[in-house]
């Protein structure tokens, strides 16, 4: 089955620790996203890439960094210079008429 | 800036009530509307895609129009059941561009 696989489900850092999350995708699609959720608000866009090898900051991309080397791979690294990185992370792609498909997420706090 | 607002935030109905979610968006110049559920620590589904041509879009017991000079769109669910217990998510994606911006949610009960 075609979808996006988000991994792991939690994670747990401490402070001062970078982390990466995982965003796998089987759809063929072009674009790739990073959203953070945190409770009683909208999905807030971190970054985007609309090809291999490009990206562009989103509204929060402050503290956070992603690489595209592959069209099915978007990871996320939450480092040390995001003060506030407890929240919930959900990638998502679409093929470029941005109908998007979300993954499961992942949840990471902050010890 | 795009912003969209959903009200109410939170909603409890008997099982079998029909109901109606509102989403307002400012900025009429949209590409497509989109309404999506998300049951609690998970991922987003989507429910109905609306283009900015159209003016609805139905999915069995789903409704959802779009009133674009308003900047309005609503999401009606007929004969509602226990499982469409979640939040549901209004989402526009600008003219022209790759953004999507989010509302806020309605979080919806439904009493068996």
């Amino acid at each position: 089955d075609g979808g996006i696989t988000q991994s792991p489900k939690y994670l747990f850092r401490k402070e001062g620790q970078n982390v990466t999350l995982s965003c796998e995708q089987n759809l063929n699609h072009d674009a790739m996203y990073w959203y953070r959720q945190d409770p009683g608000q909208g999905l807030r866009l971190i970054y985007y890439s609309q090809i291999v090898n490009d990206f562009q900051k989103g509204d929060i991309a402050e503290g956070y960094s992603v690489s595209r080397e592959k069209k099915e791979s978007f990871p996320l690294t939450v480092t040390s210079a995001q003060k506030n990185p407890t929240a919930f992370y959900l990638c998502a792609s679409s093929p470029g008429a941005n109908v998007l498909t979300f993954g499961a997420g992942s949840r990471l706090t902050v010890l | 800036k795009q912003e969209v607002t959903q009200i109410p935030a939170a909603l409890s109905v008997p099982e079998g009530e029909n109901l109606v979610l509102n989403c307002s968006f400012t900025d009429s110049a949209i590409y497509n509307l989109q309404w999506f559920r998300q049951d609690p620590g998970k991922g987003l589904t989507s429910l109905l895609l609306i283009q900015s041509s159209q003016r609805e879009q139905t999915s069995g017991r789903l409704n959802a129009s779009l009133d674009k000079s308003s900047g309005r769109s609503t999401l009606y669910i007929a004969a509602s059941q226990p499982g469409d217990s979640a939040t549901y998510l209004c989402a526009v994606v600008d003219t022209g561009g790759f953004k999507t911006i989010f509302g806020a949610g309605t979080r919806l009960f439904v009493k068996a």
